[in-house]
């Protein structure tokens, strides 16, 4: 059962380039998320779905997008690189709510994405 | 809006000292409240969560929090630390029902020295 993989683990770009953190699972999980780590400042939301075909903005969406076709992948996209974008990128999901499992209240984390912008 | 306040960003404890990390939130409505670890080099995991019912919840490798609403606090304990607990903790808050993401504090590093 490999949970929530994320790839790549490490990039560093340019600024101006794009690319795309790739976040998948295979737990059938209709909730997905895509959160970033900034030092003194937690995990901040920055989109999610609750369910392929159904993506919504999180607290800070500005410079990405994301798509989601199937269940399984939740894709978040860079379309112009900027350094303020240097952060460490997690997705999760979860089965029944976007805060984890209603009953057990578990989320369930990548290992994270780090991502440098030069 | 929800938030949520750790004021301790870093803390360093020896072996076998107790530890307790605060943790405070802002919402006046009902809310569920979680405690995560990340290891280092590795994922965030659930440490514990309370959705309701008694206020002291306990979770893995011996740690819990009590929930006090008075207080809108949901502070985490331990009574003796081991080597192996360091690790960046965050507290997160999710009000209501569960409809919405979680919120997250902005962590507290753990450092526990043999």
């Amino acid at each position: 059962n490999a949970g929530v993989t994320q790839t790549p683990k490490f990039q560093v770009l340019k600024t101006g380039q794009s690319m795309t953190l790739q976040c998948a699972q295979d737990m059938n999980h209709e909730y997905m998320s895509w959160y970033r780590q900034d030092p003194g400042m937690g995990l901040r939301l920055i989109h999610y779905s609750v369910g392929a075909g159904i993506t919504d903005q999180g607290e800070v969406p500005n410079g990405y997008n994301v798509s989601r076709s199937t269940t399984e992948d939740f894709p978040l996209r860079l379309l112009s690189a900027a350094p303020s974008q240097t952060s460490v990128y997690f997705c999760a999901s979860s089965y029944s709510g976007l805060a984890g499992d209603l009953n057990t209240g578990e989320l369930f984390f990548g290992e994270g994405s780090r991502l440098t912008v030069l | 809006a929800q938030s949520v306040s750790q004021h301790n960003h870093h803390v360093i404890l020896s072996e076998a000292a107790s530890l307790e990390l605060g943790c405070n939130y802002s919402y006046g409505g009902t809310v569920n409240l979680f405690w995560y670890v990340q290891y280092p080099g590795q994922h965030l995991q659930l440490l514990l969560k309370y959705f309701s019912g008694d206020p002291l919840v306990k979770g893995i490798k011996g740690f819990e929090a009590e929930f006090i609403k008075s207080k809108f606090s949901f502070n985490l304990r331990k009574p003796s630390v081991q080597w192996s607990d360091t690790a960046e903790y965050f507290c997160a808050v999710n009000a209501g029902t569960g409809r919405r993401a979680l919120t997250f504090g902005s962590g507290t590093r753990l450092q526990v020295q043999p």
